[in-house]
């Protein structure tokens, strides 16, 4: 069964506009931890974030935030006023054990035109 | 953060050749190693799992004596493509296990003609 569920396939969005991508996963385990990453058409994966299953604050970083909800299971990111550089894929991750071993998921790919 | 090296960034081989790829952590010591392969538009899947002195895990349906590790030390994994084919070209990335983090090499993208 897939661990982590990112419905979005593909946003596009007009420079300045904010983008929320979602993130649902799955895990029995008590402690997990949460990731994101973006990933620009060079290839490597940029850290964007980690979250532990104890640690419900949510986030927020220059442009970036994030909300995380147990109850929902939920990790959510939001690009506030979208930037042509922001264009990118952007992948969710869970790990249910140290040292990391991510599940992906599909990825979310986001289009921002100036 | 901690620094991963991964090389080459690319390789373009002949269909029944062998391919390496390295990956080395810079600054820091680790026993436990991951490689992912993702194909063109796709997500990245873990394919093995290796721990320093000891061999590798494979996932469901990776193939171990086409993709052989080597986890020679704390510092180096190699990962080796055997006898690649065209359907081998896809995008490696090597994963170096951390506690806090996991830190990413830079991915090699391999093409098989």
């Amino acid at each position: 069964a897939q661990k982590v569920t990112q419905a979005q396939t593909e946003i596009s969005v007009v420079e300045k506009e904010d983008v929320t991508l979602d993130c649902v996963y799955e895990t029995r385990d008590t402690t997990y931890y949460l990731f994101w990453y973006k990933q620009p058409p060079s290839g490597e994966l940029v850290f964007l974030i980690r979250r532990n299953s104890f640690d419900e604050q949510n986030e927020i970083s220059g442009r970036y935030s994030w909300n995380f909800q147990k109850s929902t299971s939920s990790f959510n990111f939001t690009i506030t006023a979208s930037q042509v550089v922001d264009s990118a894929v952007y992948f969710c991750a869970l790990s249910e054990a140290s040292p990391h071993k991510l599940s992906f998921g599909a990825g979310t790919t986001v289009t921002v035109r100036a | 953060g901690a620094v991963v090296s991964q090389h080459p960034s690319w390789v373009i081989c002949k269909s029944g050749t062998s391919v390496k790829i390295e990956c080395r952590s810079l600054d820091f010591q680790a026993t436990t190693m991951f490689w992912y392969r993702q194909f063109p538009k796709q997500s990245l899947m873990l394919m093995a799992t290796s721990n320093e002195g000891s061999k590798a895990t494979y996932e469901q349906g990776v193939e171990k004596d086409k993709f052989l590790i080597n986890h020679a030390s704390l510092t180096l994994s190699t990962l080796t493509v055997t006898s690649a084919h065209p359907e081998d070209s896809s995008f490696y990335i090597c994963s170096w296990g951390g506690y806090t983090e996991a830190f990413f090499g830079q991915g090699t993208r391999l093409t098989v003609v």
